[in-house]
């Protein structure tokens, strides 16, 4: 099984300001990783697929990097609605899908 | 837009039969593109792949609960539907369905639903 680690496991920040969020794995998957945010309550959303490519309608302060087993999600200028908990998936087709433990980001 | 929306009961006994099923609107479940999937979280643990099923009747499930599951598609009610049998306290999750979309590196879930707790006692 591939492991998904993220961090921080918490990261404050004030609006305006920017975020980024870590996704290591214990293999190699290439660009087999998506972003998604979860709000409580919420259905969680698909932000980065493929590493780095936004789904359609999220904007572009969101923008994903990395391949092979280091990925980043950066967010800058911080909206409200943006604070919430972050997971990034690694979905690469030789292997089962697994989740990072998630990221919340919070209102410094 | 895409919505799902589980459904099903809160609450299940042990040894008994949790059975959820899924809500699909403003898409069709008919289309080859996608896969029909369902995911858990356990309380404080990290989401985890369950199983999908496909138009054509292709299954995946996950192999630690390949036993004890069943997905199934329902085209003409555009649901679909989860069945894991002799349950336990351990698949007390919350649980969430979700379509899932295909690339060059493999298949992710772009549209999710909320969510429902399934609460398992004894």
């Amino acid at each position: 099984e591939i492991v998904v680690t993220q961090s921080p496991a918490t990261l404050s920040v004030s609006p305006g300001g920017s975020a980024t969020l870590s996704c290591r794995t214990t293999q190699f998957i290439s660009r087999a990783l998506a972003w998604y945010q979860h709000r409580t309550g919420q259905a969680p959303r698909l932000l980065i697929y493929a590493a780095d490519t936004r789904a359609a309608g999220v904007p572009p302060r969101f923008s994903g990097s990395g391949s092979g087993t280091a990925f980043t999600l950066s967010i800058s200028n911080l909206q409200p609605d943006d604070f919430g908990v972050y997971f990034c998936l690694q979905y690469e087709k030789y292997f089962p899908s697994t989740f990072g433990q998630g990221t919340k980001l919070e209102i410094k | 837009q895409v919505q799902l929306q589980e459904s099903g009961p809160a609450l299940v006994k042990t040894s008994e039969t949790l059975s959820l099923s899924c809500s699909v609107s403003g898409g069709s479940v008919r289309s080859g593109y996608f896969y029909w999937s369902w995911f858990r979280q356990p309380p404080g643990r990290t989401l985890e792949f369950i199983g999908s099923v496909s138009v054509n009747g292709n299954t995946n499930y996950s192999p630690s609960l390949r036993s004890r599951v069943t997905i199934s598609l329902d085209t003409t009610q555009t649901l679909f539907s989860l069945r894991l049998t002799s349950a336990t306290t351990a698949d007390t999750a919350v649980y969430y369905c979700a379509r899932q979309r295909g690339d060059t590196f493999g298949s992710y879930p772009d549209y999710w639903g909320q969510g429902t707790l399934v609460t398992v006692f004894s």
